[in-house]
């Protein structure tokens, strides 16, 4: 069972759309972080939201505890943004991180 | 943001014999993690590491891995022997302390075994 579903599998914009991606656990968790990762290369924190709503930058994420659900709004879309956003959940203290599959995102001029 | 440095970045190395990958996490983080990631694959779990010990371990982490990290040095993933299915990207990662759960992850070392 995929305990973190991510949604879509994959997403193409046009540079300067908006894009809103999904993520839900099948179980309660208290640690929700947002990846990116560029085909071979290493995983860059964007965003580290157990609850509420935070942003960095053009990217918004709100993650509602209780509906077991976390989503990632990326404004304005650059060339540059295009890669794989990975969502994350911890199962229980001193578990390390569970990864969904991943959002391919491809931005075009 | 932090960096976790990782090294070496790519090894290639024969079926049966040891490697140590090599990690050096952000400097005052006390949580220490290592993933592997098959190509093309989900990244998963291998085991976390806290105070000098195993925290906790996925089925993943099999018999012939091991970790450590001895004072002030890297913190190391060891496989004796190497298998096949081993070919994988190790990533390193780290955190602060147990109520700020960020983890800050390396570059990865690309092991093939031949």
């Amino acid at each position: 069972e995929q305990q973190v579903q991510q949604s879509p599998a994959s997403l193409v914009l046009q540079e300067a759309e908006n894009a809103e991606l999904q993520c839900s656990f099948s179980i309660f968790t208290n640690q929700v972080q947002w990846f990116y990762q560029r085909p071979g290369g290493r995983l860059v924190s964007l965003l580290y939201n157990p609850s509420g709503t935070k942003q960095s930058g053009r990217l918004t994420s709100t993650t509602v505890i209780k509906e077991r659900r976390s989503s990632l709004h990326i404004s304005s879309s650059q060339i540059t943004d295009s890669g794989t956003y990975l969502c994350a959940m911890e199962r229980n203290y001193a578990q390390g991180l569970t990864f969904g599959l991943g959002t391919r995102v491809s931005v075009f001029p | 943001g932090p960096k976790v440095l990782q090294i070496p970045s790519h090894q290639i190395i024969d079926m049966g014999q040891m490697v140590t990958l090599n990690c050096d996490p952000v400097s005052n983080h006390l949580y220490f993690y290592w993933y592997k990631q098959i190509l093309g694959q989900q990244m998963e779990f291998l085991v976390n590491f806290y105070n000098g010990k195993v925290m906790e371990k996925s089925k993943l982490f099999k018999d012939q891995f091991s970790v450590e990290r001895p004072d002030g040095s890297y913190f190391t993933l060891k496989i004796q022997p190497t298998a096949l299915e081993d070919s994988a990207v190790y990533f390193c990662a780290s955190s602060l302390n147990s109520w700020d759960k960020e983890v800050f992850f390396g570059k990865g070392t690309r092991l093939t075994v031949v």
